[in-house]
């Protein structure tokens, strides 16, 4: 049973670039959220994605999109790259289905981002 | 406003003894859970305990174990006789409300190093 995979597991990029960081959920989940983890600090959300729409959004900026795919997998998006947006990008999946809890998340491994 | 509390940045303990990780949260609502998540170096974010708000039990697993104590607003996490292995950064986190999926807010995470 394959579990979150990401790709790139690490990515260098120069401020101003774009960047797509590419995800695909554990088997039978429909659901894919994105968090940015910073060094040091504790992952934060960006945003959701469900049925191929963006369902939830965190404090993130619009140069931060993403799609979601027909067959669940998922696309996040950086545009005109900042140093600050040198992080770990974690993307998690998981069932909602009309779920009345929230389901554990399952992590990927993360994409590493540095922005030079 | 939602937030997570973890005082303890780094601890360090010798392969054997207990160690307690702290975490504190703060949320308006009177239904959430809570969360542990362990992070290796492999960066991936494993999945621990989840807990919500009306169960108030502490659990035990192997030698994990949890104290919810809403009173103080706490879910502390104690690894009993500590291993080599069970070094890494521990994250606790807060998921507000029953609907499905709903975003984590995570804590900045503490970090373990047990000492053979």
């Amino acid at each position: 049973d394959a579990g979150v995979t990401q790709s790139p597991t690490h990515l260098i990029k120069t401020r101003g670039q774009q960047v797509t960081l590419r995800c695909s959920p554990k088997s039978g989940h429909d659901t894919v959220s994105w968090y940015q983890q910073a060094l040091g600090q504790g992952p934060q959300f960006i945003f959701q994605y469900y049925e191929e729409e963006e369902r939830q959004r965190g404090n993130f900026p619009d140069r931060f999109s993403g799609h979601q795919f027909p067959n669940y997998s998922s696309e996040l998006n950086v545009n005109a790259l900042l140093l600050g947006d040198s992080a770990l990008y974690l993307c998690a999946s998981s069932l909602r289905q009309g779920s009345s809890y929230n389901s554990p998340l399952h992590f990927g491994n993360g994409t590493r981002l540095t922005v030079t | 406003a939602q937030k997570v509390t973890q005082a303890q940045t780094e601890i360090s303990v010798v392969e054997k003894e207990d160690v307690t990780l702290d975490c504190v949260y703060e949320t308006r609502d009177t239904t959430y859970y809570l969360f542990w998540y362990k992070q290796p170096p492999s960066g991936e974010l494993v999945f621990l305990i989840r807990r919500n708000s009306f169960d108030e039990q502490n659990e035990i697993s192997g030698r994990y174990s949890w104290n919810f104590q809403k009173s103080t607003s706490s879910f502390n996490f104690t690894i009993t006789a500590s291993q080599v292995v069970d070094s890494a950064v521990y994250f606790c986190a807060l998921s507000e409300k029953y609907s499905g999926n709903t975003p984590l807010v995570f804590g900045k995470g503490t970090r373990l190093s047990v000492i053979a």
